[in-house]
């Protein structure tokens, strides 16, 4: 079975710019979280959608945003970029997203803002 | 509030040795899972061990066990025989039940395996 795949695996933008970063998860899993890696505020959830339907959000500005397809595919994107957004975005995937579930990481994006 | 201490910053261990990674928890939540997750330099997570709150024995996972003291809401993983290729970061991560798909992490170990 193929693993959570993301894409770009690398992004350079500017400032101002926005950007779409895409997951794919493992076939069968629903449920599609996100998180952003810096080192000094650690790993952070910003959002989890299942069943197209956004159903647990972190605490980040509106200019993150997400969606999910109805094949569970999902994307993230960041509009009007700040440096601070500079990061290693990551997706995880599992088949409900409950507690006991366990959550299965792609390879990231790393975003760097100029 | 949900949060997950790791006070190690760094480890040293010898190869083939076993070591101890130290995790504690804080949930209000009776249902909760507790992983553990691998990171190489390569940045991808890669997952070795779960333990739910409700489990009596230790999770096993090959050379991978999970210490688990809920009382003292500790989760230590401990690692076997240690190889080169277990020198990466380690992250203790935890879900509440009320929290779909939300994994709350720690700050990460380092961990340096010498020859």
């Amino acid at each position: 079975k193929a693993g959570v795949t993301q894409t770009p695996r690398y992004l350079i933008k500017t400032r101002g710019q926005q950007v779409t970063l895409s997951c794919s998860p493992i076939s069968g899993h629903r449920s599609v979280s996100w998180y952003q890696q810096t080192p000094g505020q650690g790993l952070q959830f910003l959002f989890e959608y299942f069943s197209e339907t956004q159903r647990n959000k972190g605490n980040f500005p509106g200019r993150f945003s997400g969606r999910q397809f109805s094949n569970s595919r999902s994307e993230m994107n960041v509009s009007t970029l700040e440096l601070g957004d500079s990061a290693l975005y990551l997706c995880a995937s599992s088949l409900t997203g409950g507690y006991s579930d366990t959550q299965y990481f792609g390879p990231g994006t790393r975003l760097t803002v100029l | 509030a949900q949060k997950i201490t790791q006070t190690q910053p760094g480890m040293f261990v010898q190869e083939k040795e076993a070591v101890t990674l130290d995790c504690t928890y804080d949930t209000s939540d009776q249902s909760y899972g507790l992983f553990w997750y691998k990171q190489p330099s390569s940045g991808e997570m890669i997952f070795l061990i779960y333990q739910g709150s409700y489990d009596e024995q230790n999770a096993t996972e090959g050379r991978y066990s999970l210490n688990f003291q809920k009382a003292r809401k500790s989760a230590n993983l401990v690692i076997s025989a240690s190889q080169l290729g277990d020198s990466a970061m380690y992250f203790c991560a935890m879900r509440e039940s009320g929290n779909t798909g939300k994994l709350i992490f720690g700050q990460g170990t380092t961990l340096q395996v010498k020859p």
